[in-house]
């Protein structure tokens, strides 16, 4: 089936610094979207996107369909980005959405 | 603003017990789903329904059953909870658009099922 791979499993940054999340995609995908779930439990909505990049402060997304993947760059990271972030996509035609596995992000002083 | 909302927030139960999971949209969407998330998996979709009076079964639906009574409310029902089903439980809605298919998710219920 669809399946969706998501890296890195587990990711540490000090406050100020920056990364990327990624999620490659098995089959052709229509959408992306980028959730957080922070320290409380609750999912963060964060992007949606169909293609191209989206840019929110101090993040950013890209999804290219035709390559299969999607990223998620954090800059200049701070304590209350720690969570958990997972990417989720949907298939032309479906209903359903295929999620990644999720990142554990710890941000540290 | 989108909004999905849950109850109860934690819910503590018995073995063998009955615990129904509550979801209610705002947002006039079409269609409705019910996940579980543990740790070290992404969510993982339990029912989904296409509008009242729907379900359908997702990617692991063996031991909830739901209930989509109206286009508002989507309840997921543990019969017979076990101790297997302790996890975090996500609501969502969302519309099959063709060119959007974005999700607004609930809050999440915690259920420890002893």
């Amino acid at each position: 089936g669809d399946q969706v791979e998501q890296s890195p499993s587990a990711l540490s940054l000090h406050e100020g610094t920056g990364s990327a999340l990624r999620c490659n995609f098995t089959t052709t995908m229509r959408a992306v979207q980028w959730f957080r779930k922070n320290s409380r439990g609750s999912l963060i909505n964060l992007f949606y996107l169909a293609s191209g990049t989206k840019e929110n402060g101090r993040l950013k997304s890209a999804f290219d369909s035709k390559e299969r993947y999607s990223t998620l760059h954090i800059r200049d990271a701070q304590l209350e980005d720690s969570g958990t972030y997972f990417c989720a996509a949907d298939r032309a035609g479906g209903y359903k959405v295929v999620f990644g596995s999720g990142t554990r992000l710890l941000v540290s002083p | 603003e989108a909004a999905v909302t849950q109850s109860p927030r934690n819910k503590v139960a018995v073995t063998g017990g009955k615990v129904t999971l509550s979801c209610n949209q705002t947002n006039n969407h079409n269609n409705m789903y019910w996940y579980r998330q543990d740790t070290g998996h992404g969510l993982r979709l339990i029912h989904y329904s296409y509008g009242a009076g729907s379900t359908e079964k997702g990617d692991i639906p063996d031991g909830y059953k739901a209930s989509r009574p109206s286009q508002e409310n989507f309840s997921l029902i543990l019969e017979l909870a076990t101790p297997s089903q302790t996890s975090v439980y996500f609501c969502a809605s969302g519309d099959a658009g063709q060119s959007s298919y974005e999700q607004y998710f609930g809050p999440g219920t915690r259920l420890t099922v002893l």
